[in-house]
């Protein structure tokens, strides 16, 4: 079975700093994707970011970048110059392999506040 | 390019009714999969649709059901409702659902059972 463990249920971050938000995974397949997505209180999940199992260069978009430590089983998402309008709840998510077919399995999320 | 709708946005039922719940994924996109969640339980997956079958599905009773058209657009129902259904049902579209492709989601429906 797969999951996926956040440890930090909130944080607060000064605007223009930068801030790491953790995310553990576990499964036994060995090929998996790694995905970060973005839910302001309006509801929609937004795509950050993705990693999969067999790249060997961590992932970047624009102030997002992904810290993938393979072999702790980590894949935290690094935002570069918080922004006001950064504040949100962020969901790190799974997929795994074939015999998991499209399913994303979800973290708890951690609820980030950027500070004025 | 449009993104993906679901409607309605919010629904109000009491319980025993029943609720069906729309999507239409981005244009082009052939599996749609959907999620509940709630302050319990956070994001659960539901099941997903891939050309009109069922692909793959989670642990939800049989009460939850789902079909897909041959447009891509798809439909969820949830029969005798409980208070315990409360919660934003999100739909997600990918090209065709393989691993490096990241799914995309609506705005969700906010479901409240009274």
């Amino acid at each position: 079975a797969q999951k996926i463990t956040q440890t930090q249920p909130g944080m607060f971050v000064q605007e223009k700093e930068a801030v790491t938000l953790d995310c553990t995974y576990d499964t036994s397949d060995p090929s998996y994707g790694l995905f970060w997505y973005k839910q302001p209180s309006s509801g929609e999940m937004i795509f950050l970011i993705y990693q999969g199992s067999y790249d060997q260069q961590n992932a970047t978009e624009g102030r997002y970048s992904l810290n993938f430590q393979k072999a702790r089983k980590s894949a935290n998402l690094v935002i570069s110059a918080s922004q006001l309008g950064d504040s949100a709840m962020y969901f790190c998510a799974m997929r795994g392999g074939n015999n998991a077919g499209n399913m994303l399995t979800f973290g708890g999320g951690t609820r980030l506040m950027v500070k004025p | 390019k449009a993104g993906v709708t679901q409607t309605p946005r919010y629904l109000i039922k009491t319980r025993g009714q029943q609720v069906t719940l729309s999507c239409s994924p981005i244009s082009g996109h052939r599996s749609v999969s959907w999620y509940q969640q709630t302050p319990g339980q956070g994001l659960q997956f539901l099941f997903e649709y891939f050309s009109e079958t069922q692909r793959n599905k989670g642990n939800f009773p049989g009460r939850f059901s789902g079909r897909q058209f041959s447009n891509s657009r798809s439909e969820m129902n949830v029969s005798t409702l409980e208070l315990g259904d409360s919660a934003l049902y999100l739909c997600a579209s990918s090209l065709t659902g393989v691993t490096n492709q990241p799914q995309h989601f609506g705005d969700g429906t906010r479901l409240s059972i009274l």
